[in-house]
């Protein structure tokens, strides 16, 4: 089964609203979870770290006002795409690591995001 | 700025042979790389590890090599089958103790039958 779950799996919006999508670890705690985002055929692009009870730290490009992260607690870490665009439209996967020495990594199943 | 490329970018090839994708990185400091799977509109799956110490990690079909100083892995599927089918990503972790991965572009695989 899965160790990190993510939700929701699809959620399609209208332009100028905003979608929470959260990231939860099962069965273990995650001080750090991480936000990618993919373009269909692309590779994945870093977006932000989420640390538990601090703020996240987003990659160089990635607009925080725009992709609010929130680590409250250690089993769940939440995105929320503020004002979203069709440009924001994309599928969006985060991941957990497990272990002192962070090489294990789950990631969850990804969220598809449609702007309309 | 770590750099990660795959190639090919795409392969298609008959069930029962034997492939090899690669995958190249710019920065030789790192501290490991992954190969992951990623089946159409899904999360990933990690499928192997190697430290930066080592030279190869295996796991059933499976086969992966690093030749860190080069800045090279290559992941080799033996006898593949139509269930292989799925982008493979290698990823590479930098030193430290962040576990921020940069991703590689990514091989598409079609296993037919």
């Amino acid at each position: 089964g899965a160790v990190v779950s993510q939700h929701p799996s699809r959620v399609i919006c209208k332009s100028g609203t905003s979608v929470k999508i959260e990231c939860r670890s099962l069965d273990f705690q995650a001080t750090t979870m991480f936000w990618y985002r993919q373009f269909p055929k692309q590779s994945l692009m870093l977006m932000a770290t989420s640390n538990e009870g601090s703020k996240a730290t987003y990659e160089q490009g990635v607009e925080k006002d725009k992709f609010l992260i929130n680590h409250a607690s250690l089993t769940l870490s939440t995105l929320t795409v503020t004002s979203a665009h069709p440009e924001d439209s994309s599928f969006y996967i985060c991941s957990a690591t497990a272990g002192l020495d962070g090489n294990t990594i789950y990631f969850g199943e990804g969220s598809w995001l449609t702007v309309v | 700025k770590q750099e990660v490329t795959q190639i090919p970018a795409a392969l298609s090839v008959p069930e029962g042979e034997n492939l090899v994708l690669n995958c190249s990185f710019t920065d030789s400091a790192i501290y490991n790389l992954q190969w992951f799977r990623q089946d159409p509109g899904k999360g990933l799956t990690s499928l192997l590890l190697i430290q930066s110490s080592q030279r190869e990690q295996t796991s059933g079909r499976l086969n992966a090599s690093l030749d860190k100083s080069s800045g090279r892995s290559t992941l080799y599927i033996a006898a593949s089958q139509p269930g292989d089918s799925a982008t493979y990503l290698c990823a590479v972790r930098p030193p430290g103790t962040a576990s921020k991965l940069t991703f590689g572009t990514g091989t598409r695989l079609q296993v037919t039958l």
